[in-house]
């Protein structure tokens, strides 16, 4: 079956760094996403990493993949008050008839404190 | 240029009534997605077009729920007799193509009464 699974809240330091975890059952998704959703503005792809990496870097994001454990994280260095919104892990299955649909997980709300 | 965009960005509703959202999609994407976001929950596939045709509706919850994209351009979620449940946040995300980057609107929040 589909299913993307995360913990549902993170606090975090403002200058420390976040990590937030994520496991995935579908192994056939060849990309797997994280997305950021703010309050009162749509969804938008943070960054998204290609199933055959085990990392990936954009500046004070790091994407880490273990494939072997369905595992992906999510890591913010120097974390900033502007960072607090809901991250949502994300895969699209290439199993089943679109081969199109975005499976999210349930979403980890990451506030900042001062 | 122009994002996704969603009208009307809140409906209320008494239950049993019909309701008609729109999305209107990045001028060029083929592909048009729907999904339902319930409070505290992420987002769920409902529908996806490509062109004119409903390529996957296995999303959709019930018969109650219909969508249409007559000119592969502008789709409309239709939801009928309305139920308590049905409340959330229905998005429209369009794509330039089958399985490229998704683009989301800003989504339509549903209250049923």
């Amino acid at each position: 079956g589909e299913d993307v699974e995360q913990s549902l809240f993170l606090s975090v330091r403002e200058g420390d760094s976040s990590v937030i975890n994520c496991t995935y059952t579908d192994s056939s998704s060849t990309y797997l996403y994280w997305y950021k959703q703010e309050p009162g503005a749509g969804l938008q792809l943070l960054t998204y990493i290609f199933s055959n990496m085990d990392m990936k870097q954009d500046q004070r994001l790091t994407v880490l993949l273990n494939k072997k454990d369905k595992h992906l994280s999510l890591r913010i260095a120097d974390t900033q008050t502007g960072d607090s919104a809901i991250y949502f892990c994300a895969e699209i299955p290439l199993r089943g008839s679109s081969a199109s649909k975005i499976i999210f997980g349930s979403g980890t709300r990451l506030s900042i404190r001062p | 240029g122009a994002g996704v965009s969603q009208t009307p960005s809140n409906k209320v509703t008494e239950k049993g009534k019909y309701v008609e959202l729109r999305c209107d999609p990045i001028s060029g994407h083929t592909a048009l997605y729907w999904y339902r976001q319930s409070l505290g929950q992420g987002p769920e596939f409902l529908i996806y077009f490509q062109g004119t045709g409903a390529a996957d509706d296995s999303g959709l919850p019930n018969d109650r729920f219909f969508a249409v994209r007559p000119e592969g351009s502008v789709s409309t979620l239709k939801i009928q007799r309305t139920e308590r449940g049905d409340s959330a946040v229905y998005l429209c995300a369009s794509s330039l193509s089958k399985g490229g980057e998704q683009y989301f609107g800003p989504g339509t929040r549903l209250t049923v009464t």
